[in-house]
Protein backbone atom coordinates (compact mmCIF):
# COMPACT_ATOMS: atom_id res chain seq x y z
CA UNK A 1 0.00 0.00 0.00
CA UNK A 2 1.34 3.39 -0.89
CA UNK A 3 1.86 5.22 1.89
CA UNK A 4 3.36 9.24 2.14
CA UNK A 5 3.20 10.44 5.78
CA UNK A 6 3.62 14.75 6.05
CA UNK A 7 5.65 16.72 8.75
CA UNK A 8 7.78 19.73 9.75
CA UNK A 9 4.24 22.25 9.82
CA UNK A 10 4.16 24.79 12.43
CA UNK A 11 3.76 28.58 13.19
CA UNK A 12 6.42 30.65 11.66
CA UNK A 13 6.86 34.51 11.54
CA UNK A 14 6.85 36.40 8.08
CA UNK A 15 9.85 36.32 6.97
CA UNK A 16 11.04 32.83 8.77
CA UNK A 17 11.77 29.48 7.28
CA UNK A 18 10.57 25.80 7.76
CA UNK A 19 11.57 22.50 6.02
CA UNK A 20 8.65 19.49 5.53
CA UNK A 21 9.71 16.36 5.26
CA UNK A 22 7.29 13.64 3.52
CA UNK A 23 8.15 10.18 3.79
CA UNK A 24 7.31 7.57 1.39
CA UNK A 25 6.95 4.00 1.55
CA UNK A 26 4.78 1.00 -0.56
CA UNK A 27 6.09 1.37 -4.12
CA UNK A 28 9.38 1.85 -5.86
CA UNK A 29 10.34 5.51 -4.78
CA UNK A 30 12.29 5.82 -7.82
CA UNK A 31 9.98 5.24 -10.17
CA UNK A 32 7.86 8.24 -9.36
CA UNK A 33 8.05 11.92 -9.64
CA UNK A 34 6.91 13.60 -6.32
CA UNK A 35 5.15 16.77 -5.77
CA UNK A 36 3.66 19.61 -3.17
CA UNK A 37 0.28 20.81 -3.59
CA UNK A 38 -0.89 23.06 -0.72
CA UNK A 39 -4.53 24.10 0.34
CA UNK A 40 -5.35 27.73 1.72
CA UNK A 41 -7.33 27.16 4.69
CA UNK A 42 -10.94 27.63 3.20
CA UNK A 43 -10.05 27.73 0.15
CA UNK A 44 -8.99 25.73 -3.20
CA UNK A 45 -6.19 22.89 -4.03
CA UNK A 46 -2.74 24.91 -5.71
CA UNK A 47 0.61 23.09 -7.55
CA UNK A 48 3.55 24.03 -5.84
CA UNK A 49 6.75 22.34 -6.88
CA UNK A 50 7.16 18.80 -8.45
CA UNK A 51 10.64 16.72 -9.04
CA UNK A 52 11.39 13.96 -11.16
CA UNK A 53 12.76 10.52 -9.90
CA UNK A 54 16.16 11.23 -9.90
CA UNK A 55 16.13 14.34 -8.19
CA UNK A 56 16.64 16.39 -11.66
CA UNK A 57 15.08 19.78 -12.68
CA UNK A 58 12.49 20.70 -10.22
CA UNK A 59 9.99 22.70 -11.40
CA UNK A 60 8.13 25.18 -8.98
CA UNK A 61 4.52 27.54 -9.08
CA UNK A 62 5.64 30.97 -10.09
CA UNK A 63 3.80 32.00 -6.65
CA UNK A 64 7.23 30.33 -4.92
CA UNK A 65 9.99 30.22 -7.29
CA UNK A 66 13.08 31.69 -5.89
CA UNK A 67 11.72 30.81 -1.88
CA UNK A 68 11.03 27.53 -2.24
CA UNK A 69 13.50 23.97 -2.55
CA UNK A 70 12.17 21.19 -3.72
CA UNK A 71 14.32 18.23 -2.88
CA UNK A 72 14.50 14.23 -2.76
CA UNK A 73 16.72 11.81 -0.60
CA UNK A 74 16.47 8.53 -2.75
CA UNK A 75 18.14 6.31 -0.12
CA UNK A 76 15.99 7.91 2.51
CA UNK A 77 12.92 7.62 0.57
CA UNK A 78 12.33 11.13 1.48
CA UNK A 79 10.90 14.16 -0.41
CA UNK A 80 11.59 17.80 1.23
CA UNK A 81 9.81 21.15 0.72
CA UNK A 82 12.82 24.12 2.14
CA UNK A 83 10.12 27.30 2.06
CA UNK A 84 12.33 31.12 2.93
CA UNK A 85 11.34 34.22 3.14
CA UNK A 86 7.94 33.19 4.04
CA UNK A 87 4.57 35.55 3.74
CA UNK A 88 1.44 35.01 5.47
CA UNK A 89 -0.55 34.25 1.77
CA UNK A 90 1.89 30.94 2.30
CA UNK A 91 -0.47 29.51 5.30
CA UNK A 92 -1.78 26.59 4.24
CA UNK A 93 -1.68 23.12 4.57
CA UNK A 94 0.64 21.18 2.07
CA UNK A 95 0.57 18.25 1.04
CA UNK A 96 2.89 15.55 -0.78
CA UNK A 97 1.45 14.06 -3.64
CA UNK A 98 2.90 11.27 -5.87
CA UNK A 99 2.68 11.91 -9.43
CA UNK A 100 0.52 9.63 -11.35
CA UNK A 101 2.24 9.16 -15.57
CA UNK A 102 4.30 8.17 -17.90
CA UNK A 103 5.56 10.16 -21.08
CA UNK A 104 5.25 14.05 -20.78
CA UNK A 105 5.06 15.74 -17.14
CA UNK A 106 2.50 17.58 -18.80
CA UNK A 107 -0.18 14.95 -18.64
CA UNK A 108 0.16 13.87 -14.81
CA UNK A 109 -1.97 13.55 -11.88
CA UNK A 110 -1.95 13.31 -8.20
CA UNK A 111 -2.49 9.63 -7.27
CA UNK A 112 -1.73 9.49 -3.68
CA UNK A 113 -1.35 12.28 -1.40
CA UNK A 114 0.11 12.74 2.36
CA UNK A 115 -2.69 13.68 5.23
CA UNK A 116 -0.87 17.07 5.10
CA UNK A 117 0.26 19.16 7.26
CA UNK A 118 -0.44 22.83 8.34
CA UNK A 119 1.91 25.49 7.85
CA UNK A 120 0.86 29.25 9.78
CA UNK A 121 2.59 32.31 8.44
CA UNK A 122 1.26 34.95 11.57
CA UNK A 123 3.78 37.63 13.11
CA UNK B 1 -9.71 33.67 -9.55
CA UNK B 2 -8.65 29.74 -11.20
CA UNK B 3 -7.68 29.32 -14.57
CA UNK B 4 -10.38 26.80 -14.35
CA UNK B 5 -14.25 27.41 -13.97
CA UNK B 6 -16.06 24.78 -12.12
CA UNK B 7 -19.88 25.76 -10.85
CA UNK B 8 -19.43 26.66 -6.45
CA UNK B 9 -22.05 23.45 -6.30
CA UNK B 10 -24.36 21.33 -7.30
CA UNK B 11 -27.04 19.24 -5.65
CA UNK B 12 -29.12 16.33 -6.00
CA UNK B 13 -31.26 13.72 -4.51
CA UNK B 14 -30.16 10.10 -3.82
CA UNK B 15 -29.98 7.98 -6.97
CA UNK B 16 -29.82 10.86 -9.18
CA UNK B 17 -27.22 11.62 -12.01
CA UNK B 18 -25.13 15.40 -11.26
CA UNK B 19 -22.70 16.83 -13.59
CA UNK B 20 -19.47 18.86 -12.70
CA UNK B 21 -18.24 20.95 -15.85
CA UNK B 22 -14.42 22.56 -16.16
CA UNK B 23 -14.51 24.94 -18.28
CA UNK B 24 -10.99 26.35 -19.42
CA UNK B 25 -8.93 27.57 -22.26
CA UNK B 26 -6.67 27.45 -25.27
CA UNK B 27 -3.33 27.52 -23.11
CA UNK B 28 -4.68 24.15 -20.97
CA UNK B 29 -7.97 21.68 -21.45
CA UNK B 30 -7.83 23.18 -25.42
CA UNK B 31 -4.40 22.44 -26.00
CA UNK B 32 -4.97 19.00 -25.33
CA UNK B 33 -3.80 18.75 -21.79
CA UNK B 34 -5.30 15.70 -19.93
CA UNK B 35 -8.18 16.51 -17.23
CA UNK B 36 -8.15 14.83 -14.24
CA UNK B 37 -10.47 14.77 -11.08
CA UNK B 38 -10.48 14.44 -7.33
CA UNK B 39 -12.51 14.30 -4.61
CA UNK B 40 -11.97 15.69 -1.23
CA UNK B 41 -14.18 15.22 1.65
CA UNK B 42 -14.19 17.48 4.99
CA UNK B 43 -10.92 17.65 6.86
CA UNK B 44 -9.01 14.33 4.48
CA UNK B 45 -6.74 14.51 1.41
CA UNK B 46 -7.72 14.85 -1.96
CA UNK B 47 -8.18 11.67 -3.68
CA UNK B 48 -7.36 10.49 -7.44
CA UNK B 49 -10.94 9.89 -9.10
CA UNK B 50 -10.20 10.58 -12.81
CA UNK B 51 -7.09 10.74 -14.56
CA UNK B 52 -7.06 10.85 -18.25
CA UNK B 53 -9.96 12.52 -19.06
CA UNK B 54 -11.96 9.41 -18.15
CA UNK B 55 -9.85 6.81 -16.43
CA UNK B 56 -10.94 5.50 -13.30
CA UNK B 57 -8.08 4.51 -10.98
CA UNK B 58 -8.54 0.82 -9.51
CA UNK B 59 -11.41 1.18 -6.17
CA UNK B 60 -13.11 4.04 -7.93
CA UNK B 61 -16.63 3.01 -8.74
CA UNK B 62 -17.75 3.37 -11.93
CA UNK B 63 -20.50 5.52 -11.06
CA UNK B 64 -18.30 8.19 -11.62
CA UNK B 65 -17.15 9.08 -15.35
CA UNK B 66 -15.40 11.62 -16.93
CA UNK B 67 -15.16 13.35 -20.04
CA UNK B 68 -13.78 16.43 -22.28
CA UNK B 69 -14.22 18.11 -25.34
CA UNK B 70 -12.67 21.61 -26.86
CA UNK B 71 -11.80 23.55 -23.69
CA UNK B 72 -13.93 21.72 -21.18
CA UNK B 73 -14.50 18.94 -19.69
CA UNK B 74 -17.34 17.32 -16.95
CA UNK B 75 -17.32 14.96 -14.35
CA UNK B 76 -20.72 12.83 -14.19
CA UNK B 77 -22.08 10.83 -11.30
CA UNK B 78 -24.74 8.21 -11.61
CA UNK B 79 -26.84 6.81 -8.65
CA UNK B 80 -25.90 9.77 -6.12
CA UNK B 81 -25.27 8.38 -2.45
CA UNK B 82 -24.77 10.24 0.62
CA UNK B 83 -21.38 9.63 0.79
CA UNK B 84 -20.67 11.72 -2.15
CA UNK B 85 -21.13 14.75 -0.42
CA UNK B 86 -17.86 16.45 -1.15
CA UNK B 87 -15.89 18.74 -3.04
CA UNK B 88 -14.31 18.02 -6.73
CA UNK B 89 -11.73 19.93 -8.14
CA UNK B 90 -10.38 19.30 -11.69
CA UNK B 91 -6.97 19.83 -12.61
CA UNK B 92 -5.11 20.05 -16.01
CA UNK B 93 -1.60 21.75 -17.17
CA UNK B 94 -1.22 25.09 -18.10
CA UNK B 95 0.96 26.30 -21.29
CA UNK B 96 1.00 30.06 -20.22
CA UNK B 97 1.76 29.32 -16.46
CA UNK B 98 4.00 26.44 -16.86
CA UNK B 99 2.52 24.31 -14.39
CA UNK B 100 -0.43 22.52 -13.06
CA UNK B 101 -3.93 24.33 -12.31
CA UNK B 102 -6.70 23.63 -10.28
CA UNK B 103 -10.31 24.53 -10.52
CA UNK B 104 -12.07 26.16 -7.14
CA UNK B 105 -13.86 23.31 -6.41
CA UNK B 106 -17.31 22.51 -6.44
CA UNK B 107 -19.19 21.49 -3.67
CA UNK B 108 -21.72 18.22 -4.17
CA UNK B 109 -24.58 18.13 -2.05
CA UNK B 110 -26.88 14.88 -1.62
CA UNK B 111 -30.10 16.03 -0.92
Amino acid sequence: EVQLLDSGGGLVQPGGSLRLSCAASGFTFTNNAMSWVRQAPGKGLEWVSGIFGGGDSPWYADSVKGRFTVSRDNSKKMVYLQMNSLRVEDTAVYYCARFRGSGSYKAYSFDSWGQGTLVTVSS
Amino acid sequence: QSVLTQPPSVSGAPGQRVTISCTGSSSNIGAGYDVHWYQQHPGAAPKLLIYGNSNRPSGVPDRFSGSKSGTSASLAITGLQAEDEADYYCQSYDSSLNGYVFGAGTKVTVL
